[in-house]
């Protein structure tokens, strides 16, 4: 069955360190990854997404992840942390067929910045 | 911003009232979704629509019913509230491949319910 593991219910930075999110997919076709941000009270916003080509990938904000085919993985980085980067992160993989695809979500990250 | 809106933004109501739940949206998206939110869980898919009066059943389908009468309304409907269904309750469109190469998806800003 698909899935997605975030492995860090929490994760703590300071400002201005680097960051880095895991996120590993289970699915048995070509994925389609996606992270999302949420801010406290907020909707879902999305940062970036995977369907093809480059397997390193730009999104809003300055995040950046990286597509490993061989390590399932689709993990999230940000090389200096912001305080309003403070939120919760979700990975999702796209389950598709023909031209309409549910995600499914991890069960998130909260990431904290200390001043 | 996609344009998402959902109403209410607040509920309380009590064990075994219906609850209806709106999502409205303004881009025209053939997609729309229903996902509940909650701790520990990420978010979970209810039910779907693929089209006016077409719509598939989620993850957490049980004590939810949807429909779609227009492209741009799909409701969420509680028949009998129960406390179990206190959650975040988040609409989400995209866009059918037709005019996409992903299946990218965009969120309302949520409701928050809570059943006493």
């Amino acid at each position: 069955a698909q899935s997605v593991t975030q492995p860090d219910i929490h994760i703590t930075v300071s400002e201005g360190a680097s960051l880095e999110l895991r996120c590993n997919y289970s699915y048995g076709a070509t994925p389609y990854l996606f992270w999302y941000v949420q801010s406290p009270g907020q909707g879902l916003q999305l940062l970036l997404k995977y369907f093809s080509g480059d397997t390193l990938v730009q999104g809003i904000k300055g995040f950046e992840a990286e597509f490993k085919r061989s390590q399932s993985s689709f993990n999230l980085r940000k090389p200096s942390v912001h305080w309003s980067d403070a939120a919760e992160y979700f990975c999702a993989v796209a389950t598709y067929g023909g031209s309409q695809g549910n995600l499914i979500f991890g069960k998130g990250t909260k990431l904290s910045v200390k001043p | 911003d996609a344009g998402i809106t959902q109403s209410p933004r607040h509920k309380v109501t009590e064990t075994g009232t219906p609850v209806t739940l709106r999502c409205h949206q303004t881009e025209n998206h053939r997609y729309m979704y229903w996902y509940r939110q909650d701790p520990g869980h990420g978010l979970r898919l209810i039910h779907y629509s693929y089209g006016v009066k077409d719509t598939d059943k989620g993850e957490v389908s049980d004590g939810y019913s949807v429909s779609r009468s227009k492209t741009e309304d799909f409701l969420l409907t509680l028949e009998s509230a129960t406390s179990s269904q206190t959650s975040v309750y988040f609409c989400a469109i995209s866009e059918s491949l037709l005019h996409s190469s992903s299946y990218e998806q965009y969120f309302g800003p949520g409701t928050r319910l809570t059943v006493t």
